[in-house]
């Protein structure tokens, strides 16, 4: 199985200030047939739907606030918040769908600092 | 926008079997653009695929746990089940229902994230 590491586990940001969240896969996720990576994106907020934020590491969403961005390819991806709001707390997760199963991060939890 | 919801017992006894309906409003369940899958979260541990199916019956699950496994499909109800067998305390989890996003050229399909997810529920294992 692909095993994907999220770091850190916990992150408090002040509002308005950067947050970045990293995702290490233990394989490369690259499809070279059409040179995407398959990496997700989701925002979990308590008593609510996990929210897919970002698929193929760097493509947003419809309706996703652009203050929200992926990076990264191959191995090492990164999700940013450019300037934190208030209704960003929650637990983020990144998912490879390169192959089955499917894995996910073990979570990171963003907090207001 | 379409919507999932999970229902089913909140809780189970040891070596029963677990079973979850999911529930598709707001739209149809068959479509050639998705398959309908299955992820848990146990309590304090990270999110877990169970495996998929499509609107034709077409499943796939997760190798540790498909001898315990089986999903199916309902198209006249737009909905999808869940059945976990001889459950032990390790599957209490939230379990979630959710639209997987796939593509289909020639003949194959390609597979891909998760863009619609359900609220989940908690499905406890005890006697």
């Amino acid at each position: 199985d692909i095993v994907m590491t999220q770091s850190p586990d916990s992150l408090a940001v002040s509002l308005g200030e950067r947050a970045t969240i990293n995702c290490k896969s233990s394989q490369d996720i690259l499809y070279f047939s059409d040179n995407r990576n398959y990496l997700a994106w989701y925002q979990h907020k308590p008593g609510q739907p996990p929210k897919l934020l970002v698929s193929w590491a760097s493509t947003r969403e419809f309706g996703v606030p652009d203050r929200f961005s992926g990076s990264g390819s191959g191995t090492d991806f990164s999700l940013t918040i450019s300037t934190l709001q208030a209704e960003d707390v929650a637990v983020y997760y990144c998912q490879q769908y390169y192959m089955t199963p499917y894995t996910f991060g073990q979570g990171t939890k963003l907090e207001i600092k | 926008q379409l919507r999932l919801q999970e229902s089913g017992p909140g809780l189970v006894k040891p070596s029963e079997t677990l079973s979850l309906t999911c529930t598709v409003s707001l739209g149809s369940i068959n479509s050639t653009n998705y398959y309908w899958g299955w992820i848990r979260q146990p309590p304090g541990k990270g999110l877990e695929w169970i495996g998929n199916i499509d609107s034709s019956g077409n499943t796939f699950c997760r190798p540790s746990l498909k001898s315990r496994v089986t999903i199916s499909v309902e198209t006249s109800k737009n909905q999808f089940s869940l059945k976990v067998s001889s459950v032990t305390a390790a599957d209490t989890a939230l379990y979630y229902c959710a639209r997987q996003v796939i593509t289909t050229l020639a003949g194959v399909t390609d597979y891909y994230y998760f863009d619609l997810w359900g609220r989940g529920t908690l499905v406890t294992v005890s006697s």
